[in-house]
Order: structure tokens, then sequence, then C-alpha cells
């Protein structure tokens, strides 16, 4: 089973509500990655747990908060975001240390 | 950080068309990873080549990794393989960098 599941598929909310984005992987993968992809762009990696612990931050704002709960699962805390955080963010796992990467479908989200 | 560049940016082909594209990496890398991103925003798994030749139906993807490079080729090109072509490769930890993306329309 080579699949990253996500959910939702689309999200639309509202800058004051707070939601979440939800990953999750049965590959026994032990790095787990939250990007967002701006439309014509590439991904842009915003962290990266590895062995469930927070590794990378690239410089997020905080109204993203991310949580590993075990190492299945990976979660995007969203709380007043701004329009310009619409984008699709994307799940993936691998093995950790730089090896393949697998992806999900995406959530799109738009911020109104 | 690593930078990835891809080319070209924008790809037509007639459908049946053979087509390579080029990513070229600036720093010494122990993996790279080409990608196909479907107008749905799925980004599915085409190799996973540090280095050498590897083929897999129509295509096949090549990386020379002493110089920084590595090419996939699409032969016999099918409407189905429009979308956007990244590459992507790490640093030494978990870090991944993608390339700026070639976008390939195939026409019938």
């Amino acid at each position: 089973d080579t699949e990253v599941t996500q959910t939702p598929k689309h999200l639309v909310m509202g800058m004051t509500n707070k939601k979440s984005l939800k990953c999750e992987q049965h590959m026994g993968h032990r790095a787990m990655y939250w990007y967002k992809q701006k439309a014509k762009k590439p991904p842009e990696l915003m962290f990266v747990y590895s062995y469930e612990k927070l590794s990378i931050n690239e410089s997020v704002p905080s109204r993203f908060s991310p949580e590993c709960p075990n190492s299945s699962l990976l979660n995007l805390h969203l709380h007043a975001l701004q329009p310009e955080d619409s984008a699709l963010y994307l799940c993936a796992s691998g093995q950790a240390g730089g090896r393949e990467q697998y992806f999900g479908p995406g959530t799109r989200l738009t911020v109104t | 950080g690593i930078q990835v560049e891809q080319s070209p940016p924008d790809l037509i082909l007639q459908e049946g068309a053979n087509s390579t594209l080029r990513c070229n990496f600036s720093d010494s890398v122990n993996n790279l990873q080409w990608f196909h991103q479907n107008p749905w925003g799925q980004l599915i798994n085409l190799f996973y080549i540090p280095s050498g030749t590897k083929q897999n139906g129509r295509l096949s993807a090549t990386t020379v990794a002493t110089e920084r490079y590595s090419l996939l080729y699409i032969s016999s090109s099918q409407t189905t393989d429009s979308g956007v072509y990244f590459c992507a490769v790490p640093n030494t930890g978990n870090q991944f960098y993608f390339g700026t993306g070639t976008s390939l329309t195939v026409i019938p």
C-alpha cells in the first residue's frame, strides 16, 4: 500500500474560523511533511516531522500549527488565516533521511 | 539551500511526439525524484533515481549525479501525459527542494 490519504479534499473557511487538515499513511514511514502549493508554482515545504518530532519549520506563521499524534497521522491546525493562505496543501511521507516521498491528493483551501 | 532549475518551462506537443525534460541542481545529491502533477493536483511518483537510468513503459529517466543533472524522456506522448512535471532533491536531512517545473500540454 503506497497510499497517503488527506481529508478534507476541499475546505472553505472564514478568517475567524478554526479548522484542521488531516493526513494518514500506513507505509511505516517515519518522516511526514506538509507542503503549500500556490497556482503555477512548485510545492513549498512548511514542516517536517521525523520520528514524530518536529524537525523542520520553514518559518511558517503561527496561524499554522502542525501536530503528529502518532507515526501514521499528521494534522495541520488552522486559525485566523488570511486570504493569501488559500492554496493546495499537500501531505507527504517517506523513510527518514531524504528517501523517496509519497504524496497525498491534497486539500484545496479557500480562505474568505 | 539547493537550487533546482527545470527546462523548458512550457512545452506543447502533438500526440505521438517525443520529448526530453531537464533538471539541473546546484549541489551534490544522493537522491532525486521525478513527479507528474495531474490537473487535479495529485503528485504522482514517476522515478526515484539517484543515479543511472530507469525505464517505465514510455517514460525513462537518467541522472548524472557527478554533472548535477537529470533527464526525463517521454516517448509517444499521449493527452494523459499533460500536466506539470517536477523534479525534487533532498539535502542531507529531510528537506526536499523542488524544481521550477515543466508544464506539458499534449494536443490530439
